[in-house]
């Protein structure tokens, strides 16, 4: 079945500097989502990418939807300490409504 | 608006019984999803379904069912718990069916243990 790898599997940074994760697959998928999940939570949405190409900013975070359609990037600027949770990417299944995960970036922010 | 609402949240079942996890949205979604999350794996697809009546197998089906009672609700049922479905369960929704390009949002998940 589909994968996608999702790296790093985990970071330590100093609260200011900036963090970047990605996800690839031998897949194609028709829309990227990036989740982040905090403790005891289900994943919150923080970007989503419908386009081959695409980048999207919300507010710190940049996120883009690689060319080739198998892969995306996440860009956290100017980390602080709330940005600690896991971070998920989620890629659409081209031609289904089946979305599928990538394990997870746990990200720990030190102040 | 509630969004996706899981219940139970929590559960405790002795291996063989049998339970019902219920999951409602309010957000007139068609599409709903159950995905299971264990440590180190991410979320995994159990099943899925575009619409009332339809259900798709997803990554990790063997040992659940499910029921899409209506638009607004998508059960998962374990006939007979094992330890190894110790997991948290998280139920979602999604606009859209087939090709559409829309997001999925999650409920707070059901903290499952099977002992």
């Amino acid at each position: 079945g589909q994968q996608l790898n999702q790296s790093p599997q985990s970071m330590f940074i100093q609260e200011g500097e900036d963090v970047s994760m990605n996800c690839t697959s031998s897949s194609i998928f028709n829309t990227w989502l990036w989740y982040k999940q905090d403790p005891g939570e289900g994943p919150v949405l923080l970007i989503a990418l419908y386009k081959a190409g695409e980048l999207t900013s919300n507010g710190r975070l940049t996120a883009q939807f690689g060319i080739t359609r198998k892969d995306s990037f996440l860009n956290i600027s100017a980390s602080i300490p709330s940005d600690v949770g896991i971070y998920f990417c989620a890629g659409q299944v081209f031609g289904t409504y089946k979305y599928i995960f990538g394990t997870g970036t746990r990200l720990k922010v030190l102040a | 608006n509630a969004g996706v609402t899981q219940t139970p949240k929590f559960q405790v079942l002795k291996t063989g019984q049998s339970m019902t996890l219920q999951c409602a949205q309010d957000m007139n979604h068609n599409s709903m999803y159950w995905y299971r999350q264990d440590p180190g794996m991410g979320l995994r697809l159990i099943y899925y379904s575009a619409s009332e009546g339809t259900t798709d197998k997803g990554e990790v089906p063997n040992g659940y069912n499910v029921s899409r009672l209506n638009k607004r609700e998508f059960s998962l049922r374990l006939e007979s718990a094992a330890p190894s479905q110790t997991s948290v369960y998280f139920c979602a929704s999604s606009p859209g069916t087939g090709e559409s390009n829309t997001e999925a949002f999650f409920g707070q998940g059901t903290r499952l243990t099977v002992v």
